[in-house]
This record gives C-alpha cells, sequence and structure tokens, in this order.
C-alpha cells in the first residue's frame, strides 16, 4: 500500500463546477498536509496547508480527517486556469520531516 | 518564500557522461533536496543537501550515482554520474521555509535526457 494516495483522474469538469479530490495517507503519525498544483511541464507550487480545523481560501477549502486518515480539496467554481494536477503532500511532523507526495490528480476543466 | 534559480532547464547527454546541476536560491537556506520526478509519476526525493556536510541520501539513492555539494546556505548541486537512459527524468531542487521549514519551493526543474 502507497503511503500517500491519490486517484490519478483525469477528472474532467466543465467551467463552474465543484470538484471534489481526496487522498488517503498510510502512517497514523502524519503531523502536517498540504496540497501543491502543479501545471504541465512546471515545477509544484503550494497551493495551500491543510490544518486540522478546515481551512479556506477563496474558492479552495481543505479539509483534514484524521479518524480515517484523509485530506480533501474542494473547488468551487472551476475555472479554466484550475486544469492542473494537484499533488498532496504528508509530512511525518511539523518540521516538514519526511514529506511524502502523492502520485497527483490531474483535473481538465473544459469550457 | 524563496527565489530559485536551477540550471540548465534541460539537457539532452550521452550513456556514461555526467551531468551537473545546480540551484541557487536568493536567501540562506537551512534545508535543500533534490527529487526525482519520471514522466508521469509523483516526486521521489533523492537526498537532502547538508550544509558543511555529507547529503542524506534516501533508500535506492548513493552517493556515487548522485553526489551533492552544499558549499553554503544558497547553493547547491547534483551531479548525475555515469547516466543511463533509466536516468531520464526531470531533477528538482527544493528549499523548505516556514516558521518550522514545512513549506516547499522548487527550482523550476532540469528534464534531462539521456540517449
Amino acid at each position: 500500500r502507497k503511503e500517500v494516495e491519490q486517484d490519478p483522474g483525469p477528472f474532467n469538469v466543465p467551467e463552474g463546477a465543484t470538484v471534489a479530490f481526496n487522498c488517503t495517507y498510510s502512517n497514523s503519525a502524519s503531523q502536517s498536509f498540504f496540497w501543491y498544483r502543479q501545471d504541465c511541464r512546471k515545477e509544484p507550487k503550494l497551493l495551500m496547508s491543510v490544518y486540522s480545523s478546515g481551512n479556506e481560501d477563496g474558492r479552495f477549502t481543505a479539509q483534514l480527517n484524521r479518524a480515517s486518515q484523509y485530506i480533501s480539496l474542494l473547488i468551487r467554481d472551476s475555472k479554466l486556469s484550475d486544469s492542473a494536477t494537484y499533488l498532496c503532500v504528508v509530512a511525518f511532523d511539523n518540521a516538514g520531516n519526511m514529506l511524502t507526495f502523492g502520485g497527483g490528480t490531474r483535473l481538465m476543466v473544459k469550457p | 518564500s524563496a527565489v530559485i534559480s536551477q540550471k540548465p532547464s534541460r539537457d539532452i547527454c550521452q550513456r556514461g557522461t555526467s551531468l551537473t546541476i545546480q540551484c541557487q536560491v536568493d536567501s540562506q537556506v537551512t534545508m535543500m533536496f533534490w527529487y526525482r520526478q519520471q514522466p508521469g509519476q509523483s516526486l521521489t526525493l533523492i537526498a537532502t543537501a547538508n550544509q558543511g556536510s555529507e547529503a542524506t541520501y534516501e533508500s535506492g539513492f548513493v552517493i556515487d550515482k548522485f553526489p551533492i555539494s552544499r558549499p553554503n546556505l544558497t547553493f547547491s548541486t547534483l551531479t548525475v554520474s555515469n547516466m543511463s537512459p533509466e536516468d531520464s527524468s526531470i531533477y528538482l531542487c527544493s528549499v523548505a521555509t516556514g516558521a518550522t521549514n514545512e513549506k516547499l519551493f522548487f527550482g523550476s526543474g532540469t528534464q534531462l535526457s539521456v540517449l
């Protein structure tokens, strides 16, 4: 079993749709969680951290469920520019040690 | 945040040769890392570049194959030695920032093709 698992997709959605991705992790002692975005042929960029209480940044909402060991990313009112691969990242501790990347979920937003 | 300059951006190399990738950061950072991303795959950590001491390699990666230098807190190099076609990949340097070094910023990557 992979340490961090994501549905690779692709998720094909129309503009304006709401889409959600889940990511499961196997190490129950994991402390920090993040979503990164990677555009085609570009480097990953931090999208948002995921806090225990959940957090929202504009159209993006991240949630953490420690009991079921998954994190989620919800994108509302999808834009064409949201098309990218979304990487789930889990850290063993709060100092960024033992960062593990998921395989990524590809999102394609169509007109 | 951190601005990272990585070069070369791409190269095509013959098997058996070596390539050195450079990573320059615009500020002093404690934690620098080298990752590999093969086509369609996620990122795999090669090693942590330690300033003033030998790099810490992950399972499956060895110093003879991927020697790393970290002469100061703003610069690091990764060499891919004695290359084979299996080394064709994107190589990314990364730095950790944030209150507890929990956030990663990446260089733009080096796309390596070995013939």
